[in-house]
């Protein structure tokens, strides 16, 4: 049960789009559709961002997307906002276990 | 919707035993899978557990198994995780979360446990 691979950290201006990627293997990430992201502000609780790769529960802004090509996801935050400063984590299925990212801290600068 | 409220966090010696709750707002929260997830102090979100609908399907995180053990009461609508042998890097804000979509859509509060003598 390794954590994916997550970027320690990733920035854009306002208005810019930025994309962070998870990697994993074959027995999570790439064997599975059930890839989903969390944001998580300081001292807060994480929040649901994408389900099943690419999937935007209600209130979910459509500035947040989701994508994966292998054993690799990746969420696009495009229109970047004051707001989307947080840490993301990954999160994948994985026969019966789940495993997390390592976590993503995104600056807005 | 439904809230999850987290209780039971502390301060314990290591190799001491806690148990920690997580009470429903409403009777739904027994028709999901529910998880607990940690996070040290610092730290990224680990996963620690999850419980079937009826509590007859449970599974852990290989640093926790053996030690810890997830199990529900459906009529008070509370999930619980009964921790033994605890270790300093158990050290953690513990949160329980709904299972949904093979995701987890609904969070509570977190509960801080600290294991140090």
């Amino acid at each position: 049960q390794s954590a994916l691979t997550q970027p320690p950290s990733a920035s854009g201006s306002p208005g810019q789009s930025v994309t962070i990627s998870c990697t994993g293997t074959s027995s999570d990430v790439g064997g599975y559709n059930y890839v989903s992201w969390y944001q998580q502000h300081p001292g807060k609780s994480p929040k649901l961002m994408i389900y099943e790769v690419n999937k935007r529960p209600s209130g979910v802004p459509d500035r947040f997307s989701g994508s994966k090509s292998g054993n690799t996801a990746s969420l696009t935050v495009s229109g970047l906002q004051a707001e989307d400063e947080a840490d993301y984590y990954c999160s994948s299925y994985a026969d019966g276990l789940y495993v997390f990212g390592t976590g993503t801290k995104v600056t807005v600068l | 919707e439904v809230e999850l409220v987290e209780s039971g966090g502390g301060l314990v010696q290591p190799g001491g035993s806690l148990r920690l709750s997580c009470a429903a707002s409403e009777v739904t929260f027994n028709h999901y899978w529910i998880h607990w997830v940690r996070q040290a102090p610092g730290k990224g979100l680990v996963w620690v557990s999850i419980i079937s609908l009826d509590g007859g399907t449970t599974y852990y995180a290989d640093s926790v198994k053996g030690r810890f053990s997830i199990s529900r009461d459906s009529a008070k609508n509370t999930l619980y995780l009964q921790m033994n042998s605890l270790r300093a890097e158990d050290t953690a804000v513990y949160f329980c979360a709904r299972a949904n979509n093979f995701a987890m859509d609904v969070w509570g509060q977190g509960t801080t446990v600290t294991v140090s003598s």
